[in-house]
């Protein structure tokens, strides 16, 4: 039962345009989500988060939105460049403790 | 600077053997995690421990165990590893307090003959 969704195993932009990842949910319980992001042979870095309280949260080129009512989160990568080339992985703060429930991740090419 | 690290970071190893992987930190962190990537289901919890003598099970915990007798080490074992268990393996840790961010190791790949 995947708790945490990415249905979408890649992403092709150009370099400059607008990327967006997007992720499903199904607990309503989740409240702290977040997005690592993955280059090959490397472990997963932490990129931006975003509360329940909160729809939005922007840092520099990368925004996340939030809505609660569909379970959806997203990611705003705005102007994309060829180094954010990489996996993204989107996760919910389980309701136990710290632990995180990942998504499958999404491959993002941004081409020169 | 702090630090997490795993080793080894490539590992070739035969179905049946005995395999431990180390994963240590200097965050000082009490939060320490593993967990295994495969194409097709990201990142999902092995085990997990809050807190030296404290270990949990996560979501793939069969065939796997783990012990914590230090506040910077969360070694993972592969009691008698199986094909299955071919995979990339990633520690990682994380504060008490603010528990949300996790910071990973490098992670080690682990092939199973």
């Amino acid at each position: 039962d995947q708790q945490v969704k990415q249905n979408s195993p890649s992403l092709s932009v150009q370099e400059g345009r607008i990327s967006i990842l997007n992720c499903d949910y199904t607990n309503s319980m989740f409240d702290y989500f977040l997005w690592y992001k993955k280059y090959p042979a490397e472990g997963p870095t932490f990129l931006i988060s975003i509360s329940s309280i909160k729809d939005k949260n922007e840092d520099g080129r990368f925004t996340v939105f939030l809505n609660k009512s569909a379970k959806h989160l997203s990611l705003h990568i705005v102007p994309s460049q060829p180094g954010d080339s990489a996996v993204y992985f989107c996760a919910s703060l389980g309701n136990q403790g710290g632990k995180l429930i990942f998504g499958q991740g999404t491959e993002l090419s941004v081409k020169p | 600077d702090a630090e997490i690290t795993q080793s080894p970071r490539h590992k070739i190893t035969e179905t049946g053997r005995q395999v431990t992987l180390a994963c240590h930190q200097t965050w000082n962190h009490n939060n320490m995690f593993w967990y295994r990537q495969d194409l097709g289901h990201g990142l999902r919890l092995i085990h997990y421990s809050y807190g030296v003598q404290d270990t949990n099970k996560g979501e793939v915990s069969d065939g796997y165990s783990v012990s914590r007798s230090n506040t910077e080490d969360l070694p993972l074992t592969l009691e008698s590893a199986a094909s299955s268990q071919t995979s990339v393996y990633f520690c990682a840790s994380s504060e008490s307090q603010r528990g949300y961010e996790q910071y990973f190791g490098p992670g080690t790949r682990l092939t199973v003959t």
